[in-house]
C-alpha cells in the first residue's frame, strides 16, 4: 500500500511570511494532487501536478512535484490569514486508487 | 455546472441502527468514490465506481457496508448495523474520464452514532 507523509502537521505562521509543506509518499506514482479543506466543509482541488519537475502557481500557493525524490511540495508566500485551512496532498498510482496524506493544519496569524 | 450532491448533511443515530448516505455525482462523470474521514485525518476510500461496476472495494468492510450505483449515476452507501466507530464524514467524489481523474468532491455527510 501506498504511504502518503505529509509534514507538519500543525502550522502556525504570521502573516506576510513565507512555508513550506512537505508531502512524501512511499512508491512510484504518476499524478499528485493538493486539497484544500475549511473546517466543516468539503474538499476543494488546489493544483493538479503529473510529471517530475512540474510546478503550479496561483495567487500566493505554489506547488511543485519531484518525482525522482517522491517529494511534492506547497509553498505559501506572504501568507494572509484567508489561507487558514487543511491541506492534504494526495497520490494517484496506475490503478486509479488514491492516498491522501494526514493533512497540514495552516493557522495565519494576523 | 452542478458540482456533487449529497444527503443527508448530517445523521445522528443509535448503535446498532442503519443508515444510509446519498450521492449524486457531476453530471457526466463515470467514476464515483465514498470515502471515510475521521476527525484530524485524510480520507480513506471505502469504494470506487467505473459507471455500475464496482472496481475497488478492497477497503469496505463487508460485513456492515454496502453500496450500490444503480445506472451509473447515483450511489447509495448503506451501513447496517452502525456502531460507535462509525462515527465519521462520509465523502463522495467523482471525476470525469481523462488522465487527470481529478476528483470532485461533494459536502459530506457527518455521521454520528451514539
Amino acid at each position: 500500500e501506498l504511504k502518503v507523509e505529509q509534514n507538519p502537521l500543525f502550522l502556525s505562521m504570521q502573516e506576510g511570511k513565507n512555508y513550506t509543506i512537505y508531502c512524501n509518499y512511499s512508491t512510484t506514482s504518476d499524478r499528485l494532487y493538493w486539497y484544500r479543506q475549511d473546517p466543516g466543509k468539503s474538499l476543494e482541488s488546489l493544483f493538479v501536478l503529473l510529471s517530475n519537475g512540474a510546478v503550479k502557481q496561483e495567487g500566493r500557493l505554489m506547488a511543485s512535484l519531484d518525482t525522482k525524490a517522491r517529494l511534492s511540495t506547497l509553498h505559501i508566500t506572504a501568507a494572509v490569514h484567508d489561507l487558514s485551512a487543511t491541506y492534504f496532498c494526495a497520490v494517484g498510482n496506475t490503478g486509479n486508487q488514491f492516498y491522501f496524506g494526514t493533512g497540514t493544519s495552516l493557522t495565519v496569524i494576523p | 455546472e452542478a458540482g456533487v450532491v449529497q444527503s443527508p448533511r448530517y445523521k445522528i443515530i443509535e448503535k446498532k441502527q442503519p443508515v444510509a448516505f446519498w450521492c449524486n455525482p457531476i453530471s457526466g462523470h463515470n467514476t464515483l468514490y465514498w470515502y471515510r474521514q475521521n476527525l484530524g485525518q485524510g480520507p480513506e476510500l471505502l469504494i470506487r465506481y467505473e459507471n455500475e461496476e464496482a472496481v475497488d472495494d478492497s477497503q469496505l468492510p463487508k460485513d456492515r457496508f454496502s453500496a450500490e450505483r444503480l445506472k451509473g449515476v447515483d450511489s447509495t452507501l448503506k451501513i447496517q448495523p452502525a456502531e460507535l466507530g462509525d462515527s465519521a464524514v462520509y465523502l463522495c467524489a467523482s471525476s470525469g474520464d481523462g488522465f487527470f481523474l481529478e476528483q470532485y468532491f461533494g459536502p459530506g455527510t457527518r455521521l454520528t452514532v451514539t
